[in-house]
């Protein structure tokens, strides 16, 4: 058992390049969350996934930012034409069950992002 | 918009004495109240997870109180140890967890 997974655990960008964030869930787990941890703050919420479909994105940023989770493979967060305040750490976190009640998330170790 | 409050931001005790902290949250559409413990460099972990109002859980030398009419919780520790070291997180959940900003306690030996 796993846990989940995340990698990169490190990644640099320079402004305006993409960047690729992974995460495999917990052995059947199905829901997957994403949240972001920027310095000095708590983690906020950015999106709530289940295998191919979003099912609230109220949290991710309206331009440059997408999440997938596809019905084979990692969940993936996406970056594009990332800029220096998209430097953060980025947790992934997975449950049995839907985002409501008393569901225990799992996280990941986060993917740490830094934008040159 | 749904606010979760922690106080204190930070906390330095002696090995030894025993802590509380508290999560304020809002309590229309409670559904129900986390506690995270996360240590430095690995992942946040699951403390408690409580739904009604005046549920206690325990877990060694913490604990947990919610009061939902009034939208609080506490977490408690007995006899601090330089181990429970950690940013101790609440979140509260109505259709989407929502966490505040952690209590950061440090025990010194």
């Amino acid at each position: 058992n796993a846990g989940v997974m995340q990698n990169p655990r490190h990644l640099v960008r320079r402004r305006g390049q993409e960047a690729r964030l992974r995460c495999s869930p917990m052995k059947g787990h199905s829901h997957v969350y994403w949240y972001r941890q920027l310095p000095e703050e708590g983690l906020k919420f950015m999106v709530y996934l289940q295998k191919e479909n979003i099912i609230d994105e109220s949290g991710m940023p309206k331009e440059r930012f997408s999440a997938e989770f596809p019905k084979e493979g990692p969940s993936i967060l996406r970056i594009q034409q990332v800029v220096r305040g998209d430097s953060a750490a980025y947790f992934c976190a997975s449950s049995p069950y839907g985002n409501s009640g008393a569901n225990v998330l799992t996280f990941g170790a986060g993917s740490r992002l830094t934008v040159l | 918009i749904l606010n979760v409050e922690q106080s204190p931001q930070s906390l330095h005790v002696q090995e030894g004495d025993s802590t509380n902290f508290t999560c304020s949250f809002p309590s229309s559409n409670f559904y129900a109240l986390h506690w995270y413990r996360w240590e430095t460099a690995k992942s946040p972990e699951a403390l408690f997870v409580m739904t009604l109002n005046g549920d206690e859980k325990k877990k060694g030398r913490i604990s947990a109180t919610l009061n939902t009419k009034e939208g609080y919780s506490y977490l408690y520790i007995k006899g601090s140890q330089p181990e429970d070291s950690a940013t101790y997180l609440c979140a509260s959940n109505t259709d989407k967890l929502i966490f505040g900003t952690g209590t950061r306690l440090q025990v010194f030996p």
